[in-house]
């Protein structure tokens, strides 16, 4: 168990339709990671938040949002749904950017569907 | 653009042997890899990692080595268990300018036959 909570596990819904995944970090965690794993491709970096802010921003289509709440949980908003977004979600939490480390805790995904 | 590229989606290995996972990266701003495991239905975990400073790092059955030259890195897992058998991803930061942020690549599915 990383520590790191995703919802919902799996997730089911039509085109065009709007959809919110929620991450809980590891707790002590402040940095918040978003990554897209889509069928047999690598894990794409999406968005990252540390402390509430915006730190780093990947290959996120406008169509999808992200935030982190000041008690530091974040949700990814992905909306007008296309049949491609259908992938696995990943979450990733860490205590600090810069941390000596660099690893990342991740959550066991949300899986999207998109009929 | 692949910065970080695992070009064997699969190897299949005899119990006991030695498995051997490489990977390639084009970005020379990195600075810091990992490795991390997948299980099915389950999140990536944390396995090992190097530092750029280093060339080797070992951790019981599991050794990075890094040739920052070639700006390539291998896992090396002696000896294989099937337990071992997972999807392993390769992963670069650029500590210095992005942070924790990581870059994966596509990964190796991993097969250690009993």
């Amino acid at each position: 168990d990383s520590g790191v909570t995703q919802t919902p596990k799996h997730l089911i819904t039509a085109t065009g339709q709007r959809v919110t995944l929620r991450c809980s970090p590891r707790s002590g965690d402040l940095s918040v990671y978003w990554y897209q794993q889509s069928l047999d491709q690598g894990l794409q970096f999406l968005i990252q938040y540390y402390n509430g802010e915006e730190r780093a921003k990947g290959n996120i289509l406008e169509r999808f949002s992200a935030q982190q709440f000041p008690d530091l949980h974040s949700e990814l908003n992905l909306s007008s749904l296309e049949l491609g977004d259908s992938a696995l979600y990943f979450c990733a939490s860490s205590f600090s950017t810069g941390a000596l480390s660099g690893e990342l805790f991740f959550g066991e995904g949300s899986r999207l569907t998109v009929l | 653009d692949q910065q970080v590229k695992q070009n064997s989606p699969s190897l299949s290995v005899q119990e006991g042997r030695i498995s051997i996972l490489n990977c390639d990266y084009t970005n020379s701003m990195f600075d810091y890899f990992l490795w991390y495991k997948k299980y099915p239905a389950e999140g990536p975990t944390f396995l090992i990692s190097i530092s750029s400073i280093k060339d080797k790092n070992e951790d019981g059955r599991f050794t990075v080595f890094l040739n920052k030259s070639a700006k390539h890195l291998s896992l090396h897992i002696v000896p294989s268990q099937p337990g071992d058998s997972a999807v392993y991803f390769c992963a670069a930061s650029a500590k210095k300018s992005s942070g924790d942020k990581l870059t994966f690549g596509t990964g190796t599915r991993l097969a250690v036959r009993p």
